[in-house]
């Protein structure tokens, strides 16, 4: 079955400067990529996505990387401000009707003033 | 409201009891997740449904967890004989075509067993 790792597990990055969080998936059939944010006491919520007919994806000071050959997706945050302050979870799933959705272990990101 | 909803929010139990935890997913949504978050940690996969059959429950830890969906909606996931080691925060989500869709988590029930 399909195996997510998540690098790093924590984060800490002066605030304006960039985040990075980067992903591997084992599944070479996963097609679809989401990104989750969660914040404390919540529930994880959708930020952005991308699936494996594009290789970047851009939503203002979010992005996401797709590279299908290495198996790899990669988050970056530029400009970081102290709301982004969150655990951020990377996922894989099958684009289709009928899939799980197979999250990373997560990255604790924190932004220091 | 139109969101996900758990409840309780809350359940502490004694060791050895039953527990049930109710997830009313979004309005037409037909698939469901369910994932368990011990303190810190990730999200573990337990089981998903599409509609009413569960194609994957590869992720249910024993046969203590069982879960149930009925009428595509509302779905109840059942702890028997809670151990210890079933605290965490146990999380639904609901989306509308399953893995290749966003999926809307609920806020989660703390499930702490005493």
């Amino acid at each position: 079955g399909e195996n997510v790792e998540q690098h790093p597990s924590t984060l800490s990055v002066q605030e304006g400067d960039s985040a990075v969080i980067k992903c591997t998936y084992s599944d070479s059939a996963s097609n679809y990529f989401p990104w989750y944010k969660q914040e404390l006491g919540k529930g994880p919520q959708l930020i952005i996505d991308i699936r494996s007919n594009v290789g970047e994806k851009k939503d203002q000071r979010i992005a996401v990387t797709l590279n299908k050959t290495a198996k790899h997706f990669s988050l970056h945050i530029t400009e970081t401000q102290p709301e982004d302050s969150a655990v951020y979870f990377c996922a894989a799933s099958l684009y289709s009707s009928a899939s799980k959705i197979i999250f990373g272990s997560g990255t604790r990101l924190s932004i220091r003033p | 409201g139109a969101g996900v909803s758990q409840s309780p929010s809350n359940k502490v139990t004694e060791k050895g009891k039953d527990v049930e935890l109710r997830c009313d997913p979004i309005s037409g949504h037909t698939a469901l997740y369910w994932y368990r978050q011990s303190l810190g940690q990730g999200l573990e996969f337990l089981i998903y449904f599409q509609g009413n059959s569960a194609p994957d429950k590869s992720g249910l830890p024993s046969d203590r967890f069982s879960a149930e969906r009925t009428g595509g909606s509302v779905s109840t996931l059942t702890i028997q004989r809670t151990q210890q080691e079933d605290s965490a925060v146990y999380l639904c989500a609901s989306s509308s075509q399953g893995g290749s869709t966003e999926a809307f988590f609920g806020q989660g029930t703390r499930l702490t067993v005493v």
